[in-house]
């Protein structure tokens, strides 16, 4: 079946660290999945980070950087340097977004960066 | 610009007590709209998704029911809560085809 596999939490690191979020998926019954990451701030809601739906294109968003690798099927997240306003939940989502299709989501990966 | 708005933002309730969460998508007509749950320690789920007023097809059996009675309105429900209800529910809205999903701020459910 469809699925999305990422980095298991919570990672912490270091404020001006790299981050990398590794996500791999599976899309057996989509042809051409569309890949996601979205973010959720403490007390809010899920925001969209950034979204690719071509293969091989990476998307870019508050200086995070995913690349739609379907040679690995993955698409993982990183960052060169984070702040401490990167702490958040992370989630990884493939899916076609069409009719009632919505996302298939990873567990989500706490990040704690520290100051 | 297209809002999406959830009510309660949190919840605690009874084993055996009904539920009734609320989302509201404003500035975009016929919207398909999704439900998610998700546990403590789970992944996110989609419940269910509605594509039109008057139906809603589900996607996991949880025991929760949903309702679209408005266009821009979307229910979920239960007339008897269980402990495993617990967790995170989100609305999302999709308004054309490949568009990123738009979410809700979530409701925080514990059931006692």
């Amino acid at each position: 079946g469809d699925s999305v596999t990422q980095t298991e939490g919570p990672v912490t690191v270091s404020e001006s660290e790299s981050l990398i979020i590794n996500c791999t998926y599976s899309a057996t019954s989509i042809a051409y999945p569309n890949l996601f990451w979205y973010v959720r701030y403490p007390g809010e809601g899920l925001q969209l980070l950034l979204k690719v739906i071509t293969a091989g294109q990476k998307g870019s968003s508050r200086g995070f950087e995913a690349t739609y690798n379907k040679e690995t099927t993955s698409f993982h997240l990183q960052k060169a340097s984070v702040q401490e306003s990167d702490s958040a939940v992370y989630y990884c989502a493939l899916g076609e977004t069409q009719g009632g299709r919505a996302l298939i989501f990873g567990t989500g990966t706490t990040v704690s960066v520290s100051p | 610009a297209q809002t999406i708005h959830q009510w309660p933002v949190a919840e605690i309730k009874a084993v055996g007590s009904p539920l009734s969460l609320g989302c509201t998508i404003k500035g975009k007509s016929s919207p398909n709209l999704y439900w998610y749950w998700q546990a403590t320690g789970g992944t996110l789920q989609q419940l269910f998704y509605s594509i039109t007023v008057g139906q809603v097809e589900s996607v996991v059996q949880l025991n929760l029911s949903a309702s679209r009675p408005k266009d821009d309105q979307f229910i979920l429900s239960t007339e008897k809560l269980l402990l495993s209800h617990s967790g995170f529910y989100l609305c999302a809205w999709i308004g054309t085809p490949n568009q990123a999903p738009l979410f809700g701020e979530g409701t925080r459910l514990s059931v006692l």
